[in-house]
């Protein structure tokens, strides 16, 4: 596509539950990353997917979060037992970059998924 | 830790007014400054800053970096209502592994 996709664009669900948010990178783009925002705070960084690489996992707040991405492409960020707190909007971003000094490309987010834990 | 601090943290103008948004940061092995216009939804990319001094214009927007002073300027001229928006600023490693970002700053441009 165009642009990157994310999807649900909405999701509320009840406290406990787990949740599954699923992000579409732009079409070429080795690097996917995931930022979660809180009402009225900045876009606060979770984890980076490139190429076959390890993913950098270091803002992951708790081991309720984890992601993949398969076959380099399509992601998804996985919550387990959601907590009120959980509650944000996830943004997905991603760029043609390869990290270092070969690239400075920048990144291109998608509209995001409100998620909203009752 | 890495820290970006973005001010004013609000701003109201009217339609035809100059407005300078500020952004000062602390990145560890720091490569790029970014800034984002968001609106509804998506952060839009405006500028990607690498080099010191060197001003990106686009229209009526314009950036400028200072490695020095670890500090960036965003500059819109004859502000329109479209212009209305919250303004991210963001800081990049070298590793290209994350953006942090600073609060932003929300701009309301009156008619």
């Amino acid at each position: 596509g165009a642009g990157v996709s994310q999807s649900p664009s909405n999701k509320v669900t009840e406290k406990g539950k787990d949740v599954e948010l699923r992000c579409d990178p732009i079409s070429g783009h080795t690097a996917l990353y995931w930022y979660r925002q809180s009402l009225g705070q900045g876009l606060e960084f979770l984890i980076y997917f490139q190429g076959n690489s390890a993913p950098d996992k270091s803002g992951l707040p708790s081991d309720r979060f984890s992601a993949e991405r398969t076959g380099g492409s399509v992601s998804t960020l996985t919550i387990q037992r959601t907590q009120q707190e959980d509650s944000a909007v996830y943004l997905c971003a991603s760029s043609f970059s390869r990290g270092g000094i070969y690239s400075n490309q920048p990144q291109h987010f998608g509209d995001g998924t409100r998620l909203s834990i009752l | 830790e890495d820290k970006v601090v973005q001010s004013p943290l609000s701003l109201v103008v009217h339609e035809g007014d100059t407005v300078t948004l500020n952004c000062s940061y602390e990145v560890t092995n720091f490569r790029s400054l970014l800034w984002y216009k968001q609106e509804k939804k998506a952060p839009t990319f405006l500028f990607m800053l690498t080099s010191s001094g060197i001003e990106k214009k686009s229209g009526r927007l314009s950036s400028i970096l200072d490695k020095k002073e670890l500090f960036s300027i965003l500059n819109i001229t004859a502000t329109q209502t479209g212009d209305s928006a919250v303004y991210l600023c963001a800081g990049e490693e070298t590793s290209g592994s994350r953006l942090t970002f600073g609060e932003g700053t929300q701009l309301t441009v009156n008619p």
